[in-house]
């Protein structure tokens, strides 16, 4: 069964501190989201890509984090500075465009102290 | 623009009991519908889909749901839940426009008891 890789699937770090998540894509999907889950705030869409292009950041906050698509196989969540109120658990899906559903890693706890 | 409103946060429900988990939409473009589930430290998965034709969706692990046009609901059914089946569960839509970006509600915890 294919599936979406995200690493790391821990990870503690100081404020501060980047912070860079990676995510596998299934092979062949074409679009690549970024979720972040938290008990307040439920799942939050972050960014979307399609073949590699950014369609829609407008849920990430721009000073801090970015997200980018170096090649096909492979999608980068970053946050530099990170701060504690970016504890969360990050979600990678991937999909192929049109309506179809999303396949989910497991995901990114992210614990910032 | 769309949008989903799950109607219940906890749905607390003894085993072998019925439970329905009620979703509602917004759109003003075609939707296509989607449930996930997700347990814990895992991510969502797909329980089943509506895109087009019969509006009574068989999915896994025995869930169904019915794609109401007219209540613009998408309600999810199981005629008797396990213990097993205790996890958060999420009623998404997609549509035509915005790229096929998809909305997702802020889910129900179905709590089985024994």
């Amino acid at each position: 069964d294919a599936r979406v890789t995200q690493t790391p699937r821990h990870k503690v770090t100081e404020m501060g501190q980047e912070v860079t998540m990676r995510c596998q894509p299934i092979l062949g999907h074409n679009t690549v989201f970024w979720y972040r889950q938290t008990m307040m705030q439920g799942l939050e869409l972050l960014a979307y890509f399609r073949n590699r292009a950014p369609l829609d950041d407008s849920g990430m906050p721009k000073d801090r984090f970015s997200a980018e698509m170096p090649d096909a196989t492979l999608a980068t969540l970053k946050i530099q500075p990170s701060e504690p109120r970016d504890s969360a658990v990050y979600f990678c899906a991937s999909g192929l465009v049109g309506a179809q559903p999303q396949h989910f890693g497991d995901g990114t706890r992210l614990s910032i102290l | 623009a769309q949008s989903v409103t799950q109607l219940d946060s906890q749905v607390p429900v003894f085993e072998e009991a019925p439970v329905e988990l009620r979703c509602n939409y917004s759109s003003s473009v075609s939707v296509y519908l989607f449930w996930y589930v997700q347990y814990p430290n895992q991510g969502l998965q797909l329980l089943l889909k509506y895109l087009s034709g019969s509006t009574l969706v068989k999915g896994i692990n025995g869930f169904e749901a019915e794609f109401n046009k007219s209540q613009t609901s998408f309600h999810l059914r199981k005629p008797s839940v396990h213990i097993s089946d205790t996890a958060e569960y999420f009623c998404a839509v997609s549509g035509d426009t915005g790229g096929f970006k998809t909305i997702f509600g802020a889910g129900t915890r179905l709590f089985v008891k024994a």
